[in-house]
């Protein structure tokens, strides 16, 4: 059974930092592309971060790009985020899923259930 | 980038109906267009992958159409566990993904 199970959310104040994590059980995490996406409140999904198998590529979302940091252990099969310089826009639930690559095409099939993020003094 | 547009936000409709819910690409992404449902406080749910590709386990009453800039989401007998909101995502070349606003779809 696939599971993705991320925790380390909270309240933290502007310009503050805090580390995300994602378990991942159930699939071959090693050889699988994962990213972050998040959700603010009342707002639609938006894609964070992607991080490729062996740490390969690493792409980030220009509104994250030089503050956040997109890690994995693939021994602990577990992904990472690391948000420094938290502002208040970035309040949201924060997703790790599983992309797939399908021909041109990219997806998401595998989701956690979100950890929420609070930016607020 | 590529912005994915999902008019209207909302829509309501009865059990039974058939629903369809629209997606344009502002430039051709081919049938390079995934959906996904998304119920409070659930992780989101693929249910659609290349355009029209059923996921696994997603009911048949699902389906999903279009190529180039126009696409379409289709529920054939509208259920009640079926109100979500509904999100298009594409993603053609390198990042960034992009999602659509989102459509929530709501029982009359």
């Amino acid at each position: 059974q696939v599971q993705l199970v991320e925790s380390g959310g909270g309240l933290v104040k502007p310009g503050g930092s805090l580390r995300l994590s994602c378990a991942a059980s159930g699939f071959a995490f090693r050889n699988s592309y994962m990213n972050w996406i998040r959700q603010a409140p009342g707002k639609g999904l938006e894609w964070v971060a992607y991080i490729g198998t062996g740490d390969s590529p690493i792409y980030y979302a220009d509104s994250v790009e030089g503050r956040f940091t997109i890690s994995r252990d693939d021994a602990k099969n577990s992904l990472y985020l690391q948000m420094n310089s938290l502002r208040a826009e970035d309040t949201a639930v924060y997703y790790c899923a599983r992309a797939v690559d399908f021909g041109s095409n990219s997806y998401f099939d595998y989701w956690g259930q979100g950890t929420l993020v609070t930016v607020s003094s | 980038d590529i912005q994915l547009t999902q008019s209207p936000s909302s829509l309501s409709a009865s059990v039974g109906d058939r629903v369809t819910i629209p997606c344009q690409a502002s430039h051709d992404i081919r049938n390079s267009l995934n959906w996904y449902q998304h119920k409070p406080g659930k992780a989101p749910k693929l249910l659609i992958y290349d355009s029209s590709n059923l996921e696994t386990g997603v009911p048949s009453r699902f389906s999903g159409s279009g190529s180039g800039t126009h696409f379409n989401l289709t529920i054939t007998s509208l259920q009640p566990e079926d109100t979500a909101t509904y999100y298009c995502q594409q993603h053609v070349n390198l990042p960034p993904y992009t999602f659509g606003r989102g459509t929530k779809l709501e029982l009359k």
